[in-house]
């Protein structure tokens, strides 16, 4: 069955440090990859996609990601994160079965440390 | 701002009772999907509908239905409400319905609290 994992559940980095937050992907097919970013209270955002080419995709936020088939990840980075980055991260697969569905990987909680 | 409208906010009810909750997707989008995003389940795709017409259905209990206007907008009606479905229910829309390429833009949420 398809899923998405992100190994994190909680990550704490400080103002200004650098960011990965880890996805791994189980999908037959090509996958469509999206990250989402859930602020408090709020609904979902997207950050950005991979649906082909260029495996290093920027988004918007100062966001960017790898795809990397070999290792099935499709990493979120960022070079310096900010305080207004704390939120949730989602990162999801692209379902083509009929019909388009996302499958989500659990979360990842980002505090940011002054 | 996305675009997807969902009201109400928040909504809490009874055990046995049941409640509508309303998505307006973004203007020129056919698609409709409903999703569920609770602490034990995480977030969870319930249905899809593509111009009124239901596409696709995932992990959506009995007791759940939707549908799709000619307006396009579209109502999750949940009945013999549980603890167990309080949770936040998301709405998304997106261009069209196999598209491979499309993206779906998610509304602020309803949250479901069962008393």
């Amino acid at each position: 069955a398809q899923s998405v994992t992100q190994p994190d559940i909680h990550i704490t980095v400080s103002d200004g440090a650098s960011l990965e937050l880890r996805c791994n992907y189980s999908y037959g097919a090509t996958p469509y990859l999206f990250w989402y970013v859930q602020s408090p209270g709020q609904g979902l955002q997207l950050l950005l996609k991979y649906f082909s080419g260029d495996t290093l995709v920027q988004g918007i936020k100062g966001f960017e990601a790898e795809f990397k088939r070999s290792q099935s990840s499709f990493n979120l980075r960022k070079p310096s994160v900010h305080w207004s980055d704390a939120a949730e991260y989602f990162c999801a697969v692209g379902l083509i079965q009929g019909a388009q569905k996302l499958v989500f990987g659990q979360g990842t909680r980002l505090t940011i440390n002054p | 701002d996305s675009g997807v409208t969902q009201t109400p906010k928040h909504l809490i009810t009874a055990t046995g009772q049941r409640v509508t909750l309303r998505c307006s997707p973004r203007s020129g989008d056919l698609s409709v999907y409903w999703y569920q995003q609770s602490l034990d389940q995480g977030l969870q795709f319930l249905i899809q509908y593509y111009n009124g017409e239901e596409r696709a259905k995932g992990n959506i209990l009995e007791r759940f239905s939707a549908q799709q206007f000619p307006d396009l907008h579209s109502e999750l009606n949940l009945s013999s409400l549980e603890l167990g479905d309080s949770a936040l229910y998301f709405c998304a829309s997106s261009p069209a319905d196999r598209q491979n390429t499309d993206t779906q833009y998610f509304g602020p949420g309803t949250r479901l609290t069962v008393l």
